[in-house]
């Protein structure tokens, strides 16, 4: 079984939609979690950590759910600039497992 | 955010020649480093875990004589394809991991396309 599993999509929703992924990890003993945004040929680059409580960066919610083992990423009012594959990263102490990532599309 | 940088961005050679590819924390001291690889429209795979001052910690599958990790100060971790073969052309990415705690967290260099011919 996989460390961390997304549905790797693609995602095609039209601007100003609001968009939710889901990623399930096995290692119960995780610690930090976080979401990372990759473009095609780029490097990932952090998006936002994972808190237990949920948090909120402007358009964007993370949350948390330890009981059944998965974090979701909500985007609202969806930009073409989205578009990207969005990375589940999931810490035991020092070690990070990445999903394969989901596709985002945006349209206009 | 923390910087990592990395360098070269892109390498094309020639088979069989070896090509060192440079991952460097700038503002601070990484004790743990990754190596990945990612091929076009996969995800990033994990090739090993470079400690420093100790030898790398390698994934099942990859070859630690083929590609060989040095880390050997805190900032400075060398990835080396030795002999490289056009099945090694991909995406290489190294990322360094900061130190604190449960705040750990995870930056990547700019990664280096290798093309092998």
């Amino acid at each position: 079984r996989k460390e961390v599993e997304q549905d790797p999509g693609p995602f095609n929703v039209p601007e100003g939609a609001t968009v939710a992924f889901n990623c399930t990890y096995s290692n119960s003993a995780s610690q930090s979690f976080f979401w990372y945004r990759q473009d095609c040929r780029k490097e990932p680059k952090l998006l936002m950590s994972v808190y237990s409580s949920g948090n909120e960066d402007g358009r964007f919610t993370a949350q948390l759910n330890r009981a059944s083992q998965y974090i979701s990423l909500l985007i609202r009012d969806s930009k073409l600039s989205d578009s990207a594959t969005y990375l589940c990263v999931v810490s035991p102490r020092s070690k990070f497992y990445f999903g394969s990532g989901t596709k985002l599309n945006v349209k206009p | 955010g923390a910087v990592v940088s990395q360098h070269p961005s892109r390498v094309i050679c020639k088979s069989g020649t070896s090509v060192k590819i440079e991952c460097r924390s700038l503002d601070f001291q990484a004790t743990t480093m990754f190596w990945y690889r990612q091929f076009p429209k996969q995800s990033l795979m994990l090739m090993a875990t470079s400690n420093e001052g100790s030898k790398a910690t390698y994934e099942q599958g990859v070859e630690k004589d083929k590609f060989l990790i040095n880390h050997a100060s805190l900032t400075l971790s060398t990835l080396t394809v030795t002999s490289a073969h056009p099945e090694d052309s991909s995406f290489y990415i190294c990322s360094a991991q900061t130190p604190g705690g449960s705040n750990e967290k995870l930056f990547f260099g700019s990664g280096t396309q290798l093309s092998v011919l």
